[in-house]
């Protein structure tokens, strides 16, 4: 079975700071990982994902990750924290041998930014 | 090009009715998938369809059914509404056949069900 673990339900950065969002998988097979946002009253919005070969994966709105077998960690990072980037944000997996697309999603991560 | 279309965006029911929530896909993807986003819960998977067939299904009773029609567009039903049914919907499309899960989902903005 899958399963993702986002630790830290809020996370507060002054704005300019480094973000480090942290998640953890469990999964029996070759994972894919994705990283969405979710602004309010709005659905979800793909960041970034892994599927195979370079393990560190640049998204959108300068966000990236880093898929750490060893770890079973693909952590969010952002270099320097905008007012915008405040959101909640959701680690998903998914197994490269399943038929579908059903995701697990972690319960989630909400960034705060303070300027 | 437009986006996935949810409606209603929002609407209130009471404890026993029954509730159909839309979803139009992005125009030309073939799949669609439902969620259930609630605060305790975070977010569950409830269904897939593709190409009008059912491909995927998750741990929610049978209460929650849905559809998909041949233009793609899908319906989910919830019948018998129970006060924890109270949840944000979301509906996902993808272009390609759901063989794979790599493929990237793009989400609608939800219909948000209160249930009193």
């Amino acid at each position: 079975a899958q399963s993702v673990t986002q630790l830290g339900s809020h996370v507060s950065v002054s704005e300019g700071a480094l973000v480090l969002l942290r998640c953890n998988y469990s999964s029996s097979v070759p994972p894919y990982l994705f990283w969405y946002v979710q602004y309010p009253n709005q659905g979800l919005q793909l960041l970034l994902k892994y599927t195979t070969g370079a393990t560190l994966v640049k998204g959108i709105n300068g966000f990236e990750a880093e898929f750490k077998k060893s770890e079973t960690s693909f952590h969010l990072t952002k270099p320097s924290a905008h007012m915008s980037d405040a959101a909640e944000y959701f680690c998903a997996v998914s197994g490269a041998d399943q038929a579908g697309t059903a995701l697990i999603f972690g319960k989630g991560t909400t960034l705060s930014v303070s300027s | 090009k437009a986006g996935v279309t949810q409606t209603p965006r929002y609407l209130i029911k009471t404890r026993g009715q029954q509730v159909t929530l839309s979803c139009s896909p992005i125009s030309g993807h073939r799949s669609v998938s439902w969620y259930q986003q609630t605060p305790g819960q975070g977010l569950q998977f409830l269904f897939e369809y593709f190409s009008e067939t059912q491909r995927n299904k998750g741990n929610f009773p049978g209460r929650f059914s849905g559809r998909q029609f041949s233009n793609s567009r899908s319906e989910m039903n919830v019948s018998t509404l129970e006060l924890g049914d109270s949840a944000l919907y979301l509906c996902a499309s993808i272009r390609d056949s759901p063989s794979s899960g790599a493929n990237v989902l793009t989400f609608g903005a939800g219909s948000r069900l209160t249930v009193l």
